[in-house]
């Protein structure tokens, strides 16, 4: 089955303490991306890769960074969490950058006390 | 400016009727418009995408784009009452190569 899988689902951390959320599709995507959803806020962009080791900052990539080692993962990572970082965020993969569809994933939700 | 808007509704709507969502962007270099729904909860799904000027029909779902006005729109006929969720507008900018959602509009059918 064709997917976007995101580990954890659901996450309650700690200000400064690490964490990764992990994405894997399994359609041999070229471009991935993440994205916060906030209320009121929409869907923001925070990161992109356009293939194997070509990333890009979206419209808030402050406190995130991201690797593209793999063509079908792409990790996003906040080195020292903070509570404004709480949020949905959604990993979503497409064949090619804005020509197709565009799959997400089922969603992490992160809680930074 | 934002660079897509939508109106955040909720829009209403009864049961069988049409349905019409706006969409306005501001970047005259876009290249590709999508609408996607979410229910609460859960995550977007594509619903159609549209790049030329004029309407695009998919069974209920008809895009069209006005790329002079800058305007994009979903008609969803006969609306059912699974048809309630956010929809989501969302445009690409080559030049950027990202993809830009507005904060979209909720809909409600009703019986």
């Amino acid at each position: 089955e064709a997917q976007v899988t995101q580990n954890p689902r659901y996450l309650i951390t700690v200000t400064g303490k690490k964490l990764t959320v992990t994405c894997s599709q399994n359609m041999n995507h070229e471009y991935m991306s993440w994205y916060r959803q906030d209320p009121g806020l929409g869907l923001r962009q925070i990161y992109y890769s356009m293939n194997v080791e070509v990333t890009d900052k979206g419209d808030v990539p402050e406190g995130y960074k991201v690797s593209r080692k793999e063509k079908r993962n792409f990790p996003l990572i906040l080195e020292s969490p903070s509570p404004n970082q709480t949020s949905l965020y959604f990993c979503a993969s497409s064949r090619l950058a804005g020509v197709d569809t565009q799959y997400f994933g089922p969603g992490t939700r992160l809680t930074v006390l | 400016q934002k660079e897509v808007e939508q109106n955040s509704g909720p829009l209403s709507v009864p049961e069988g009727a049409i349905a019409s969502l706006n969409c306005t962007y501001s970047d005259r270099g876009s290249q590709s418009f999508f609408w996607y729904r979410q229910y609460s909860g859960k995550s977007p799904e594509l619903i159609m995408f549209i790049y030329s000027n004029g309407d695009k029909e998919d069974g209920r779902f008809t895009a069209q784009l006005n790329k002079a006005s800058q305007y994009v729109s979903l008609l969803i006929r006969d609306s059912q009452p699974s048809d309630s969720a956010t929809y989501l507008c969302a445009v690409f900018t080559g030049g950027g190569n990202k993809l830009t959602f507005g904060t979209g509009t909720q809909l409600k059918v009703e019986l």
